[in-house]
């Protein structure tokens, strides 16, 4: 099974900042890497899959870069509506996902 | 609008059984592979099944393998899920989820989900 672990599990942030969260893939995974955002009480968002493609709808804030094993997600200038959990996503073999990383307001 | 409505969760005892259904519409049902994802409390997501838009492959995670079943029935816009043999460690969110593609196995990125219902196994 293919492992994912992401990094920090909570980021403190201000409105305006600019923020990277970082997901490691215990094996390759070439650009097989999606984002997800959510908020409490509601369904995970599909934000960018194949590592860097923006999915229809997701603000150009938003970016993803990395392959094989490395991979970010950076938000140019935290929005309100930002601040929710992230979760990544491998889907080289069958799908596994990272265990979170909350954005919250410091 | 794609719209993915799940039912049939609730509280069961270990060893039970419970059957999700998942009505979808908006889209061309019999075009998009389908996939069921639950969420432990304070976990992050976790893939469970999934099943190609013809529903002629499944696929399912080594926990569920054996005990959970997926199916769709075109007729019906609707995705099922059978659990069978529940254990405590199945309490979660379960999700189903439209994959980004036809042709997927499990391995699609998944671009719309449900609102989710809730599957309590406890004694």
């Amino acid at each position: 099974d293919i492992q994912m672990t992401q990094s920090p599990s909570t980021l403190s942030a201000s409105a305006g900042n600019r923020v990277t969260i970082t997901c490691r893939a215990s094996q390759s995974i070439s650009s097989w890497l999606a984002w997800y955002q959510q908020k409490p009480g509601k369904a995970p968002k599909l934000l960018i899959y194949k590592a860097s493609s923006l999915n229809t709808g997701v603000p150009s804030r938003f970016s993803g870069s990395g392959s094989g094993t490395e991979f970010s997600l950076t938000i140019s200038g935290l929005q309100p509506d930002d601040f929710a959990t992230y979760y990544c996503q491998q889907y080289k073999t069958y799908s596994s996902f990272g265990q979170g990383t909350k954005v919250e307001i410091k | 609008e794609v719209q993915l409505l799940e039912s049939g969760g609730g509280l069961v005892q270990p060893g039970g059984s419970l059957r999700l259904s998942c009505a979808a519409s908006g889209f061309r049902f019999s075009s998009y592979a389908m996939s069921w994802v639950r969420q432990a409390p304070g976990k992050g997501p976790e893939w469970v099944s999934a099943v190609s838009g013809s529903g002629g492959a499944t696929y399912y995670a080594d926990s569920v393998e054996g005990r959970f079943t997926i199916s769709r029935d075109e007729s019906k816009n609707t995705l099922y899920l059978q659990m069978n043999s529940l254990r405590v460690e199945d309490t979660a969110i379960y999700y189903c989820a439209r994959d980004l593609g036809g042709s997927c196995g499990g391995d699609c990125p998944l671009d719309y989900w449900g609102q989710g219902t809730l599957v309590t196994v406890s004694s």
